[in-house]
């Protein structure tokens, strides 16, 4: 079964631009979750789609929104891009429905906005 | 809100040691899991072990094994007979049972000494 693939893997921007990211969860989960990755600070949650739809959200500025369709690949998108969105951005797909299940993730797509 | 902390950014053990990694965690929800992850130097996350908060039973897998104190909102992770691969980034996680929303502490990055 293949794993949680994202692309683009590296990616440069400048300040100002926009970004997509891209998000292939395991084959069967529904559920799609995005997190922000820097250094000091963690792993910062920015959302959860289940079944198309936005479960979940955590504290980051408009600029950052995603969208999970029907094959429950995702994608998120920053606009306006700011030096501090320098980040991994990590996906995490799940089954959805049990809270026991864990989160499987991808390797990351790593920002650097210049 | 959940908050999850681990106050040991930084770690070491030497070859075949054991070492414990600290995690203390705060909610009001009686209902929910925790978990570790880790995660190797450039490569994607991986989960290490569960516990779901209605087991009184501390959760073992191979050489890694989880303390779990209820009462204190303690959840410390001990790794044993320490091998040069264990070198990663450990982060805590907690997951409501409630919302399916995970929470992740700033993780403690772990060098094995040969």
């Amino acid at each position: 079964k293949a794993g949680v693939t994202q692309t683009p893997r590296y990616l440069i921007k400048t300040r100002g631009q926009q970004v997509t990211l891209s998000c292939s969860p395991i084959s069967g989960h529904r559920s799609v979750s995005w997190y922000q990755q820097t250094p000091g600070q963690g792993l910062q949650f920015l959302f959860e789609y289940f079944s198309e739809t936005q479960r979940n959200k955590g504290n980051f500025p408009g600029r950052f929104s995603g969208r999970q369709f029907s094959n429950s690949r995702s994608e998120m998108n920053v606009s306006t891009l700011e030096l501090g969105d320098s980040a991994l951005y990590l996906c995490a797909s799940s089954i959805g429905n049990r809270a026991t299940g864990e989160l499987f993730f991808g390797e990351g797509s790593r920002l650097t906005v210049l | 809100a959940q908050t999850v902390t681990q106050s040991q950014p930084e770690m070491s053990v030497q070859e075949a040691e054991t070492v414990t990694l600290s995690c203390t965690y705060d909610t009001s929800e009686s209902d929910y899991y925790l978990f570790w992850y880790k995660q190797p130097p450039s490569r994607q996350m991986i989960l290490v072990i569960r516990q779901e908060a209605y087991k009184q039973q501390n959760a073992t897998e191979n050489r890694f094994s989880v303390n779990f104190q209820k009462a204190a909102k303690s959840f410390s992770l001990k790794i044993s007979d320490s091998q040069l691969g264990d070198a990663a980034m450990y982060f805590c996680a907690y997951r409501s049972a409630r919302s399916n929303q995970f929470y992740f502490g700033t993780g403690t990055s772990l060098t094995v000494i040969p």
